[in-house]
């Protein structure tokens, strides 16, 4: 499969847990995108990174939410002490170049995230 | 005012009638320009990117008017699979936008 990985589909974490999401772009992609989507809600963005960079984290809530891009490996979108309203479906989308290139993103099928 | 902007809907419309969507953006600086559609609570996926002379694909047709801000989506002959919710998207730098989409209810 060519196309954007994300995993687990499905995370439950309990409250005060943290929770891990993981995003493998398309192949040849160096640029990966975070969004998260709450039920009947839109897309929201979070953050952009190019690998080891994060080029726009304007979208992450100030706490308890990283994300980063290594030089090897998937992108990683952490969450600290999660909380029940970090329930959501969470997307990862990967592009060859910047926005401004006029290239589409590409988006994998996302992990629900569940926190009991 | 949000940078895009959609009706939200819902159209619903019968199958094999018109339906036509409008987005608008309010940043002059915006460069390329997208429509996706997303199932209920799957990923978006990329319908057609938009272009200054318009381009059609299919029963689809998308136009971009610079001038007035704001992109187009027709669809011809809707069927009963085109229901989803139709998502605007505006590349401004290294920004992407989405919109908050327009959901369509094609009926049969």
């Amino acid at each position: 499969n060519a196309g954007v990985m994300q995993n687990p589909r499905h995370l439950v974490r309990r409250r005060g847990q943290e929770a891990r999401l993981r995003c493998s772009p398309m192949k040849g992609h160096s640029h990966v995108y975070w969004y998260r989507q709450l039920p009947e809600e839109g897309l929201k963005f979070m953050v952009y990174l190019q690998k080891e960079n994060i080029i726009d984290e304007s979208g992450m809530p100030k706490e308890r939410f990283s994300a980063e891009f290594p030089k090897e490996g998937p992108s990683i979108l952490r969450i600290q002490q999660v909380v029940r309203g970090d329930s959501a479906a969470y997307f990862c989308a990967s592009s060859p170049d910047r926005p401004d290139s006029n290239q589409p993103q590409h988006f994998g099928d996302g992990t629900r995230l569940s926190i009991l | 005012r949000k940078e895009v902007e959609q009706d939200p809907g819902p159209f619903n419309v019968p199958e094999g009638a018109t339906v036509a969507f409008n987005c608008t953006y309010s940043n002059s600086a915006s460069q390329s320009f997208f429509w996706y559609r997303q199932d209920c609570r799957k990923e978006p996926k990329l319908l057609m990117s938009v272009y200054s002379s318009g381009n059609e694909d299919g029963r689809f047709t998308a136009q971009l008017n610079r001038a007035s801000q704001y992109i187009s989506l027709l669809i011809r002959d809707s069927k009963l699979s085109d229901s989803a919710t139709y998502l605007c998207v505006v590349n401004r730098g290294f920004k992407t936008i989405f919109g908050a989409g327009t959901r369509l209810f094609v009926k049969a």
